[in-house]
């Protein structure tokens, strides 16, 4: 069974286009969080959400508006998408927020901008 | 706030030998470092993580030693298998009262020659 699970893998749009990502965990943890991923492999986090709260956002434009609906499920909305938003997006999960909690990662969403 | 900095960025190792990837932090404060592998089309899977109150961890053929006084760790790889090439990424986590966040390096592309 797939822990961290995202929707769609791949996705493919037109710049000013409006789209979703969707992530589920099955590990009954507290905290999610989005990364992006650039092309050349730099993980930096965006969000992150404890118990359906919002505890971290990384100075992201507010183009980007994550959403949870419960604590199994952070879903990421991404208005009049730039040609600088494709990147492979990876949702991650972890026990509690604090110090010295694993992260468990999905398989990530790649997010072409044509 | 944390700053990672990872060497080298790309190493070729014959199949058999041991692989050696260094990172080093800017926050003393920093308490857990974590060592994550990527494949080709998947997330980042933790493979071994260390809490600063310990200097070494070893898990088969793969340890980690942590120096925090140079406040640097390195990830060690032995005996390495084709199945070892990937990127491996390092992390440190800052504690912020629930606000932390994982840092990673700039990674490491580890390639096995058979």
């Amino acid at each position: 069974d797939t822990a961290v699970s995202q929707t769609p893998k791949y996705l493919v749009t037109q710049m000013g286009n409006d789209k979703s990502i969707k992530c589920e965990q099955n590990l009954g943890h507290d905290t999610m969080y989005w990364y992006k991923q650039d092309s050349k492999k730099f993980l930096k986090i965006m969000f992150s959400y404890n118990n359906k709260e919002l505890i971290i956002n990384e100075t992201v434009p507010n183009r980007f508006s994550p959403k949870s609906p419960d604590k199994a499920h952070l879903n990421l909305h991404i208005n009049s998408l730039e040609l600088g938003d494709s990147a492979v997006y990876f949702c991650a999960s972890s026990l509690t927020p604090y110090s010295n909690q694993p992260q468990h990662f999905g398989d990530g969403t790649r997010l072409s901008i044509l | 706030g944390e700053n990672v900095e990872q060497h080298p960025s790309t190493l070729s190792v014959q199949e058999g030998d041991s692989a050696v990837i260094k990172c080093t932090y800017s926050d003393s404060a920093s308490n857990y470092f974590p060592w994550y592998k990527q494949e080709l089309g998947k997330g980042p899977q933790l493979i071994i993580d260390i809490r600063s109150n310990v200097g070494e961890k070893k898990d088969q053929r793969i340890a980690v030693t942590l120096n925090k006084t140079a406040k640097h760790f390195s990830l060690h790889i032995t005996e390495t298998q084709p199945e070892d090439s990937a990127v491996y990424f390092c992390a440190a986590r800052l504690p912020n009262f629930g606000n932390e966040k994982l840092t990673f390096g700039t990674g490491t592309r580890l390639t096995i020659i058979p």
